[in-house]
């Protein structure tokens, strides 16, 4: 079964500052990979995904995200913070073509001036 | 294109009632969710559809809900009666294909009182 864990529940960082947000997956099949935003009262916005190929994705808003098949992972960074990207993120799995999405518990990210 | 359109956007009820929460998917997409998000469980994947056939439900908490998609521009969820604790905010997503992400609506927040 497919499942999906994110290494804190809050990261807060200063505006310009490199944010980095951890995800580790767990897939018996080579994974689709996501990265969605979620601002207040909004629903879930797509970031980035990676599917096949190349593992370094690049997404919306500067963010960018690798997958490491050895290391399970799908870390989501942006090389400096704005206070724009305040906002909830959550990484998602799902194991190639089977369509259902697995959510881990979300990262909120809070950016300080 | 207008995304996926929920209704309404805010419910608030008294328990025992009933509730309908509508959702009009994008135009072609063949796969529509329906999700469920708390601070306690996070999102929740209650049921999906595949070309308006319910595909899994094994989500759904129990037998006061219920969901339909009798067309593929139209699905509803009910719950009949409702309870404080389905107080949550409810999501619909649709899909075309599987090498894709989601599209989420806004969501219906859902208060029971």
């Amino acid at each position: 079964a497919q499942s999906v864990t994110q290494l804190g529940s809050h990261v807060s960082v200063s505006e310009g500052a490199l944010v980095l947000l951890r995800c580790n997956y767990s897939s018996s099949v080579p994974p689709y990979l996501f990265w969605y935003v979620q601002y207040p009262n909004q629903g879930l916005q797509l970031l980035l995904k990676y599917t096949t190929g190349a593992t370094l994705v690049k997404g919306i808003n500067g963010f960018e995200a690798e997958f490491k098949k050895s290391e399970t992972s799908f870390h989501l960074t942006k090389p400096s913070a704005h206070m724009s990207d305040a906002a909830e993120y959550f990484c998602a799995v799902r194991e190639g073509g089977y369509s259902t999405l697995t959510f881990g518990k979300g990262t909120m990210l809070l950016v300080s001036p | 294109d207008a995304g996926v359109i929920q209704s309404p956007r805010h419910e608030v009820t008294e328990m025992g009632q009933e509730v309908t929460l509508r959702c009009k998917p994008i135009s072609g997409h063949d796969y529509l969710f329906w999700y469920r998000q708390t601070m306690m469980r996070g999102l929740e994947l209650l049921i999906y559809f595949n070309n308006n056939v319910p595909i899994d439900d094994s989500g759904m908490p129990e037998d006061r809900f219920s969901a339909k998609m009798p067309n593929a521009s139209f699905s509803t969820l009910k719950i009949q009666p409702s309870e404080p604790r389905d107080s949550a905010v409810y999501f619909c997503a649709s899909l075309q294909g599987t090498h894709y992400g989601y599209t989420f609506g806004s969501g219906t927040r859902l208060t029971v009182v």
